[in-house]
Formats: structure tokens, sequence, C-alpha cells
């Protein structure tokens, strides 16, 4: 079975603090993928990244960078200088290989920027 | 710019109603997904699809809800009869490989009451 722990409920910065928001995960399986997702007040769901369990270069695109640790099972988002249109809710998810693609999410990470 | 569509954006029901959630999935896009989320359990897959033949619907109570996708251009999810209980928002999202990464439409929020 899969599972996605974001043990951070809730985090609020004020704007241009960086923030690290937590990502820990369980899988069995050897190919599988992680994601992150954001969700703002709206409510749509904004896809921000994919790995796969092969590639673990850290990447970073603008403000956002994401650190894969296979040893600690973790895919942690950091924000850099944060600003308050990053105020929403953000998911880490988990796919499995081929055939099971569907996301294991986990419970989302709340993060308010306040001016 | 290609996006997956969702109708209808709200719907409010009475308990025993049927209802009809529509999904437009990105073209060329060959799986189809169908999540729930609500405050106590999150965000929990209901349905799946791979080239419109059904590969997981384990998350979907049985009795009540159908999913389909009768063209690869549209994917519906039928819950009859509704109870208050399915009061949620309802997401659908399409992807295609490798990855899979799901690209997610608006979402249906329904209120049965």
């Amino acid at each position: 079975a899969q599972k996605v722990t974001q043990a951070q409920t809730e985090i609020s910065v004020v704007e241009k603090e960086d923030v690290t928001l937590d990502c820990v995960y369980e899988t069995r399986d050897t190919t599988y993928y992680l994601f992150w997702y954001k969700q703002p007040p709206s409510g749509e769901l904004v896809f921000l990244i994919r790995r796969n369990s092969f590639d673990e270069q850290n990447e970073i695109s603008g403000r956002y960078s994401w650190n894969f640790q296979k040893s600690t099972s973790s895919f942690n988002f950091t924000i850099t200088a944060s600003q308050v249109v990053d105020s929403a809710v953000y998911f880490c998810a988990l796919s499995g290989p081929m055939g099971r693609r569907a996301l294991t999410f986990g419970s989302g990470t709340r993060l308010q920027v306040q001016p | 710019d290609a996006r997956v569509t969702q109708t209808p954006r709200d719907k409010v029901t009475e308990m025993g109603q049927e209802v009809t959630m529509r999904c437009q999935p990105i073209l060329g896009h060959n799986t189809v997904f169908w999540y729930r989320q609500t405050m106590m359990q999150g965000l929990e897959l209901l349905a799946y699809f791979r080239n419109r033949a059904p590969l997981d619907d384990s998350g979907m109570p049985k009795d009540r809800f159908s999913a389909e996708m009768p063209d690869a251009t549209l994917a519906t999810l039928k819950i009859q009869p509704s109870e208050p209980r399915d009061s949620a928002v309802y997401f659908c999202a399409s992807g295609s490989p490798p990855g899979d990464t799901q690209y997610f439409g608006p979402g249906t929020r329904l209120t049965v009451l």
C-alpha cells in the first residue's frame, strides 16, 4: 500500500521568508512518481512538478525548488522569498507503475503568507 | 491552452435524486481519473480509466455510484440515489504516458440536502 504523509498541517510566514513543505512517502514499488500540486483559494488543483523514482536530481523553477531523497523517502518543497500569491494548500502525491497511476495524496499543508 | 472541463460546476440536489457529472479530458489523453475531496477524507480516488476501460474503481461505492466513458471525449460519474454524505467536490483529471501527469478540471461542488 502507498502512503503520503504531510506532517505540517498549516504554516504561516511573512512575505519574503523562505518556507519548506515536508513530504514523506511509503511504497513497495521500485518504479513510482512523486508530485506536488497547489490548491489556491479558488479550489482548482494545479500541477507543479513530477519526479520519477529513478531521478534524484533536485529541481529548481524560479522561486520553487524540490529536494528528492530516496534514502529518507522524502520529497520536500521549498519556496524562496515567499509571496502572498503563494498562499494555498499544497499537496504531495504518489503514483505507482503502469496500471497503477492513480494518485495517493497527502493531507495537504496550508500555507499562509502574510504581507 | 488545453484544459480538462467539468460540468456542472455547482450542483445542489435533494437526497434521493440522481446526479450526473461530466468531464471532458484533454484531447489525446488516454487516462481519466475521478477523485472526491472532502474535509474529513481529503482527496481520494473513485475511478480510473485507461483507453476508456476501467482499471480501478475500488474507491467507489458500487451500490450507488457508476462511472463510464461513452467515448474518448466524455467521462461521466453518476450517483443514484444521492445522499447527504455524498456532498463533496468531485474532480476529474486526465493524463498520458509516460508518468501520467494528471491535469485536473475545476471540479464539481455537489451539495445533497
